[in-house]
């Protein structure tokens, strides 16, 4: 089935470690993002991409970086996390074009840096 | 860039009775304005959109209307279910070769009271 896939679903993790979250999406879509969001509150955009090896920086993007190397795979990698990384990452794609669609969204994945 | 801005930020409603949830955008290039709806601990979803060409689009219970010239677009649901009570989040897209991201407003929160 289409969709797009966040893993873990759950992270607890150390201070100072580094992660990856995973972010596959299997509808063939272009456009890819991160955001940053506390349960219920705005979205903030962390980095999104429009194809393969093209990523942009959003809003809250200084201490991650993301690659695109495949058009299905976007992972974020956080180098060293921090208390303040606390939150729910949610990865999104869409496909762009003149006519601009619906972005789906993956079910997140829930970070707590201890 | 785009900045949208969304208000309220909190709504309580009677069941039965009207909610609008109203936008502003700033980039006049943006042409595709869709509203997510995002429940307790899940993702957000599409629920309508528009696109700069018309200026209202309606699905059930639920309108959208768009005034291009004052740059803003407003969510309105008729006969509130408590079903319909979640965050609400509008966003802008500007028609580009795709290299844009989509920018969400900071949301709103529906309670429909029954």
């Amino acid at each position: 089935e289409a969709d797009i896939y966040q893993t873990p679903r759950y992270l607890v993790i150390g201070t100072g470690k580094k992660i990856t979250l995973e972010c596959s999406q299997t509808m063939g879509h272009d456009k890819m993002y991160w955001y940053q969001q506390d349960p219920g509150m705005e979205l903030h955009l962390i980095h999104y991409s429009y194809g393969v090896n093209s990523t942009e920086k959003g809003d809250l993007s200084s201490e991650s970086t993301v690659s695109r190397i495949r058009t299905e795979h976007f992972p974020l990698t956080l180098e060293s996390a921090r208390p303040s990384h606390t939150s729910q990452y949610l990865c999104a794609s869409s496909m762009p074009g003149q006519s601009n669609t619906e972005a789906f969204f993956g079910q997140g994945t829930r970070l707590t840096v201890v | 860039g785009e900045n949208v801005e969304q208000h309220p930020s909190t709504l309580s409603v009677q069941e039965g009775d009207s909610a609008v949830i109203k936008c502003t955008y700033s980039d006049s290039a943006s042409n595709y304005f869709p509203w997510y709806k995002q429940e307790l601990g899940k993702r957000p979803q599409l629920i309508i959109d528009i696109r700069s060409n018309v200026g209202e689009k309606k699905d059930q219970r639920i309108a959208v209307t768009l005034n291009k010239t004052a740059k803003h677009f407003s969510l309105h649901i008729t006969e509130t279910q408590p079903e319909d009570s979640a965050v609400y989040f509008c966003a802008a897209l500007a028609r580009d070769t795709g290299r844009r991201a989509l920018t969400f407003g900071s949301g709103t929160r529906l309670q429909v009271q029954p």
